[in-house]
């Protein structure tokens, strides 16, 4: 199984539409959770971190689920350029993140 | 401007030959890192250091090595016994490489293709 795991998708949806990713992750020990923006052949952005309380970032919220070993990130009212891949982050220690392999979504016009 | 620099953008290698990738970075990070992206999966990390004169082999480290005798510098090569080196790969760099985890940052990364 791996460590941690994303829908790959693609999620194709319409401007306007509200999409949700789900992420699921293995190491109960995990210590932080992030999710991560990867455009076409760019390098990877950090998103937004993910709390247990959960947290809003303008449109984006995320979410972290503990007892079952997931986040999600959802994305409202969605806009042409929130087109990318979104790629879920859990980190073992300070040195060590683990990635999952994206979630690819086209918001369509 | 502040950042990560990673050169080159797109290197083409032919079988059996060595190359180094060059990262440097001005944030004044103490800890770099280097990843491997293949298509359609997630980040791999291959080595980081945390502080100068010391790093330490990440997840995929075969085939490949490191030196970090500069503070803003972290090259990596790609030596020939790595099986299938094709790939993008990505250097960042963090503020510390202590307990507590501090965001990476990632340069623009370098398409290897091996003919």
């Amino acid at each position: 199984r791996k460590e941690v795991e994303q829908d790959p998708g693609p999620f194709n949806v319409p401007e306007g539409a509200t999409v949700a990713f789900n992420c699921t992750y293995s190491n109960s020990a995990s210590q932080s959770f992030f999710w991560y923006r990867q455009d076409c052949r760019k390098e990877p952005k950090l998103l937004m971190s993910v709390y247990s309380s959960g947290n809003e970032d303008g449109r984006f919220t995320a979410q972290l689920n503990r007892a079952s070993q997931y986040i999600s990130l959802l994305i409202r009212d969605s806009k042409l350029s929130d087109s990318a891949t979104y790629l879920c982050v859990v980190v073992r220690s300070a040195r060590q993140l683990t990635f999952g392999s994206g979630t690819q979504l086209t918001v369509l016009p | 401007d502040g950042g990560i620099t990673q050169s080159p953008k797109y290197l083409f290698r032919k079988e059996g030959q060595n190359v180094t990738l060059s990262c440097e970075q001005n944030l004044n990070h103490d800890a770099m890192y280097w990843y491997r992206q293949d298509p359609g999966q997630g980040l791999r990390l291959i080595y980081y250091s945390q502080i100068v004169n010391d790093f330490q082999k990440g997840d995929i480290a075969e085939g490949y090595s490191v030196s970090r005798e500069k503070k803003e510098s972290f090259p990596l090569t790609v030596t020939s016994a790595q099986k299938n080196p094709t790939a993008f790969y990505l250097c960042a760099s963090s503020l510390s490489g202590g307990p507590s985890y501090n965001e990476q940052f990632f340069g623009p990364g370098t398409r290897l293709t091996v003919l």
